[in-house]
């Protein structure tokens, strides 16, 4: 099956500066990459996502890029606020709706 | 107001018992879905229910079976739990083909 892994596990940044967190996955017919965010003793909550036949996608600070070729994608959070301190969780579905989740990265926001 | 609903939201039980999870969601979604979350290892899916009466296995079910008899209601249940369940469970919805999942606030669940 798919398997997508998270390569920060934690990841600190000043505020004001971009943060970048980084996910690679195996099957090669993965086509749907959501970003979820999960604050302290919450539920996890959509924050952006990219389908396979666009390679960037952008709302706001959030930037997404998929490398198909390498099966990588990406968050960039630009202009980093401490409200951004969370942890992401990237996915990738393969399936109809069937989602496999990377183990997430600690995103801490220095003031 | 779209929200998903967990009870109980901490829940204590020893080995051998059984454990009643639920979860309700209000925004008519087609899909439900339970996941288990375990330190270091992210979201693993335990089942998908794609409508009611109409569930399938994710990548972990072993020791879990669920119960979906109305749209709105999606039950996990574990019938003898074990030590090894201990975890945070959480629920999901969403509507149509890979769409935004929207997700409970857990329930923490401590085998004895």
């Amino acid at each position: 099956g798919e398997k997508v892994e998270q390569h920060e596990s934690t990841l600190s940044v000043r505020e004001g500066d971009s943060a970048v967190i980084n996910c690679t996955y195996t099957d090669t017919a993965s086509s749907y990459f959501p970003w979820y965010k999960q604050e302290a003793g919450k539920g996890l909550h959509f924050v952006i996502d990219i389908r396979s036949n666009v390679d960037r996608k952008q709302s706001q600070r959030l930037i997404v890029l998929l490398d198909k070729k390498a099966k990588r994608f990406s968050l960039h959070i630009t202009a980093t606020q401490p409200e951004d301190s969370a942890i992401y969780f990237c996915a990738a579905s393969p399936n109809y709706n069937v989602l496999y989740f990377g183990s997430g990265t600690k995103l801490t926001v220095e003031p | 107001d779209m929200k998903v609903t967990q009870m109980p939201r901490y829940l204590i039980k020893r080995m051998g018992e059984n454990v009643l999870l639920e979860c309700g969601q209000d925004m008519s979604h087609e899909t439900m879905y339970w996941y288990r979350q375990d330190p270091g290892l992210g979201l693993q899916l335990i089942y998908i229910s794609y409508d009611v009466d109409s569930n399938s296995e994710g990548d972990i079910p072993k020791g879990y079976r669920v119960s979906r008899k109305k749209r709105e209601h999606f039950s996990l249940i574990l019938d003898s739990a074990k030590t090894n369940q201990t975890s945070v469970y959480f629920c999901a919805s969403s509507q149509g083909k890979n769409a935004e999942q929207f997700f409970g606030p857990g329930t923490r669940l401590t085998v004895l």
